[in-house]
């Protein structure tokens, strides 16, 4: 079956803008999860999702970024008033549950450039 | 907290020899862990995991891992390595609780493969 998706694959943004980050995640996975990858960070944990509630919004950066998920399915990540350091590959994730014995699956990225 | 070290940013290893790249973790509890492995410009495919049971995981295309729990490890080995087997690595974490799961991840491992 289809794997998780993300779009867009690549945004080249300017300083200031606002950007929007898209993942669709594996049919009848109830857990979804956003991952940030940088050089500097490495792979660091965003937000998790159980159906459409984000319990724990503790791994955001700063209140500049946000996420929903709508229907239990498609998520979005929000940044507003990007700044350069946003800048790093948005991996999306999708589990069939929370515990920890669902295997995370990863989407492609979306790698952000903040000029 | 829990962290994940990858001690080794990069291992050499010459084709059909074997391959051993190291984690160590730090985690309260029972953990659950994972081995990760990411091709350029591609999302994290996901190799194996140690949910409970036998020491000696196998997983895709021919790696295992073995967890030690007296050493707090999770070293990913293959017996012979492909040069197609070059790519970044990581090692992975979660708690074994209801909260989330989210995992926490080592720096990644580099590994090359040559002919």
């Amino acid at each position: 079956g289809a794997g998780v998706s993300q779009s867009p694959s690549n945004k080249v943004t300017e300083k200031g803008k606002d950007v929007e980050l898209r993942c669709d995640p594996i049919s009848g996975h109830t857990a979804l999860y956003w991952y940030r990858q940088s050089l500097g960070q490495g792979l660091e944990f965003l937000i998790y999702f159980q159906g459409n509630s984000a319990p724990d919004k503790s791994g955001l950066p700063s209140d500049r970024f946000s996420a929903e998920r709508t229907g239990g399915s498609v998520s979005t990540l929000t940044i507003q008033r990007t700044q350069q350091e946003d800048s790093a590959v948005y991996l999306c994730a999708s589990s069939l549950g929370l515990a920890g014995v669902h295997t995370q699956y990863f989407g492609p990225g979306t790698r952000l450039t903040v000029l | 907290a829990q962290s994940v070290a990858q001690p080794e940013d990069q291992v050499n290893v010459a084709e059909g020899n074997p391959l051993t790249v190291k984690c160590t973790y730090s985690v309260s509890g029972n953990p659950y862990l994972f081995w990760y492995v990411q091709y350029p410009n591609r999302g994290l495919q996901f190799l194996l995991k140690y949910i409970t049971g036998d020491n000696l995981v196998k997983g895709s295309y021919g790696f295992e891992a073995e967890f030690n729990k007296s050493q707090t490890s999770f070293h990913l080995k293959k017996p012979s390595a492909l040069v197609s087997d070059s790519a970044l690595y990581f090692c992975a974490v979660s708690p074994n609780n209801n909260a989330g799961n989210m995992l926490t991840f080592g720096g990644g491992t580099r590994l090359m493969v040559k002919p």
